[in-house]
């Protein structure tokens, strides 16, 4: 299994540029969330999805767009990137575990710079 | 509400020192869980433990140990013995009972271990 991957690694994009951050598993695991990592804050949650079709808004979820046609894909499109959004952003992939908690699978990360 | 506080913001000690990292929840459930993270320089995020609400027993591996104390909704992490490879940046997470898998993050504490 390869599972979450992130693509691209790095990106550098200017003001008012959109572009599409690619995240798949392999795992068939229902619940996919993105989360964007800022110095200082923690993970913050933009938006999450329990199953194909069906995404929700996080914490953060201002100038981002989600869908999930299927298990496997979860891509979050910047529709006008804004030197805001200059983050790490991480994919995670999760299951309900025995016990009723949700193990958490997280994808290596893609570091976006927005000028 | 849901949060999470890491007070300690940085931390620095000397190798073979003992370093505790603390972490204070809140939270109206009375199902939760509880998570610690590591991310080292390479900037993976690194699942370390679990533990979930209605269980707080102290839990011990290797040089980690974790005291949950749900009368003082804490969840401290323990480092005995520091090693330079311990150097990273520690995450404090919670997700509540029907968290579909979100994870609520401390804002971390960046532990740095001297040689």
């Amino acid at each position: 299994n390869a599972g979450v991957t992130q693509t691209p690694k790095f990106q550098v994009l200017k003001t008012g540029q959109s572009m599409t951050l690619q995240c798949a598993q392999d795992m068939n695991h229902e619940y996919m969330s993105w989360y964007r990592q800022d110095p200082g804050m923690g993970l913050r949650l933009i938006h999450y999805s329990v199953g194909a079709g069906i995404t929700d808004q996080g914490e953060v979820p201002n100038g981002y767009n989600v869908s999930r046609s299927t298990t496997e894909d979860f891509p979050l499109r910047l529709l006008s990137a804004a030197p805001s959004q200059t983050s790490v952003y991480f994919c995670a992939s999760s299951y309900r575990a025995s016990g009723g908690a949700y193990e958490q699978y997280f994808g290596p990360g893609t570091r976006l710079t927005v000028t | 509400a849901q949060k999470v506080t890491q007070a300690q913001t940085e931390i620095s000690v000397v190798e073979k020192e003992d370093v505790t990292l603390d972490c204070v929840y809140e939270t109206r459930d009375t199902t939760y869980y509880l998570f610690w993270y590591k991310q080292p320089p390479s900037g993976e995020l690194v699942f370390l433990i679990r533990r979930n609400s209605f269980d707080e027993q102290n839990e011990i591996s290797g040089r980690y140990s974790w005291n949950f104390q749900k009368s003082t909704s804490s969840f401290n992490f323990t480092i005995t013995a520091s090693q330079v490879v311990d150097s990273a940046v520690y995450f404090c997470a919670l997700s509540g009972s029907s968290n579909t898998g979100k994870l609520i993050f401390g804002q971390g504490t960046t532990l740095q271990v001297k040689p």
